[in-house]
Order: C-alpha cells, then structure tokens, then sequence
C-alpha cells in the first residue's frame, strides 16, 4: 500500500523552465492538495482538488497550475521557474474535506 | 488573517518524561484539529487528530481540545530520543478544504 506516491524526490531548474510534479493515491480519497513548506513560514496551500474535476486556488498560486488527471493523479506545473519557487513541494490527499491529510514524501526543488 | 501560533522551540525534556505541546488558533470557526510529527527531510506524519472538545488518547499520546479558548495541546507521555522532531498543529473548517498549519515545535528529547 503506497499511500501518496511523489515524483521525482529532487530537481534543480534554471530559471525560465518549466516542470511538472507529479502526485498519485492509491486510498481511493476525494480530495487532493499542493503543499510548498519553507524555512519559518509553515505549509502553505497552493491549489486543491475537492473532488474529481474540480481544482481551486489556496494561498499561494501565482505560478502554478495544477492538473486532476482522475481521481488518483493530481498535478502541479511550474511553467516559467522561478528561485522563489525554491521550496519542497509536499502532495497530500483526504478521504474527505476536514478529514485527516495524508502526505507524500515530497520534492525538493531548487531554481537557479 | 487566520493563523495557527506554536512556540518553535526548542522544547527539550529528559527522556521517560511528558512533552507538552501547545497551538493556539484563531478562526472560532475551524472545527477539525491535527497534530503531525515532521522528522527533518521528511514529510509530515499525522499523529491524532480530535474533533470535540476534552481529551482523546492514544497510545503515548493525548491530545487536548479547547474551542472556548481555542487552544489545543499534544502531550507526549514516557517520551523517546525517536520522539525528538518537529509537531506540527493545523486546524481546518469544514467546508473550506482549508488546513491552516502552525510553523511546528521542535522537540528535542534527551538521552
């Protein structure tokens, strides 16, 4: 049992290029979301999927797009990198909204 | 602004002693709390998460729900050197698919 299953674990970009994070469940949950986590400022929220077909803004999601594929794959896309973008990006998955987040072990991605 | 507050530490406590974790938030409105161990390079882990005021145990853990004084607490019973990480607190309201996470206490507990 996987649980949330991050790809890759570590990217280095150049500034101005572009990548996608991938992120897949196999818990059969609703809800998706996109994390980034850096040093004093906690987890933020970049974007969410409640359910299938839907996706939404959160905190932070200037620069960022995201992509529900199905209901197991959720993805995020930097498509013009930025180095405040430098951060570890954590996928993370509900069964329900105001149900427990269940993490995937991350991406830490660093733009030069 | 909603925010969850936690002191970063470090809190450092002798081993076989009880570790006490505080978060406080402030939108009244959140109604889920969740406390997560973070080991440093790895992803948050949930420990407990209570929904209602009081306390609910588990295991070597209890976790403490206070709404009136929006407070909630981790305590950490006969703590472990493998105890010693960051906790992280969130609060969520329901219907905002919002979790609001505190900056983390680290716990250091000595040998």
């Amino acid at each position: 049992n996987a649980g949330v299953t991050q790809t890759p674990k570590f990217q280095v970009l150049k500034t101005g290029q572009s990548m996608t994070l991938q992120c897949a469940q196999d818990m059969n949950h609703n809800s998706m979301y996109w994390y980034r986590q850096d040093p004093g400022m906690g987890l933020r929220l970049i974007y969410y999927s409640a359910s299938e077909g839907t996706t939404d803004k959160g905190e932070v999601p200037n620069g960022y797009n995201v992509s529900r594929l199905n209901k197991r794959e959720f993805s995020l896309r930097l498509e013009s990198a930025a180095p405040s973008q430098t951060s570890v990006y954590f996928c993370a998955s509900s069964v329900a909204d105001n149900s427990p987040l269940h993490f995937g072990n991350g991406t830490r991605l660093t733009v030069t | 602004q909603k925010e969850v507050e936690q002191n970063s530490g470090p809190l450092s406590v002798p081993e076989g002693a009880i570790a006490s974790l505080n978060c406080t938030y402030s939108d009244r409105g959140s109604q889920s709390f969740f406390w997560y161990r973070q080991y440093s390079g790895k992803s948050p882990e949930l420990i407990m998460f209570i929904y209602s005021n009081g306390d609910k145990e588990d295991g070597r853990f209890t976790a403490q729900l206070n709404k009136a004084s929006q407070y909630v607490s981790l305590l950490i019973r006969d703590s472990q050197p493998s105890d010693s990480a960051t906790y992280l607190c969130a609060a969520s309201t329901s219907g905002t698919y919002k979790y609001i996470f505190g900056t983390g206490t680290r716990l250091k507990v000595l040998a």
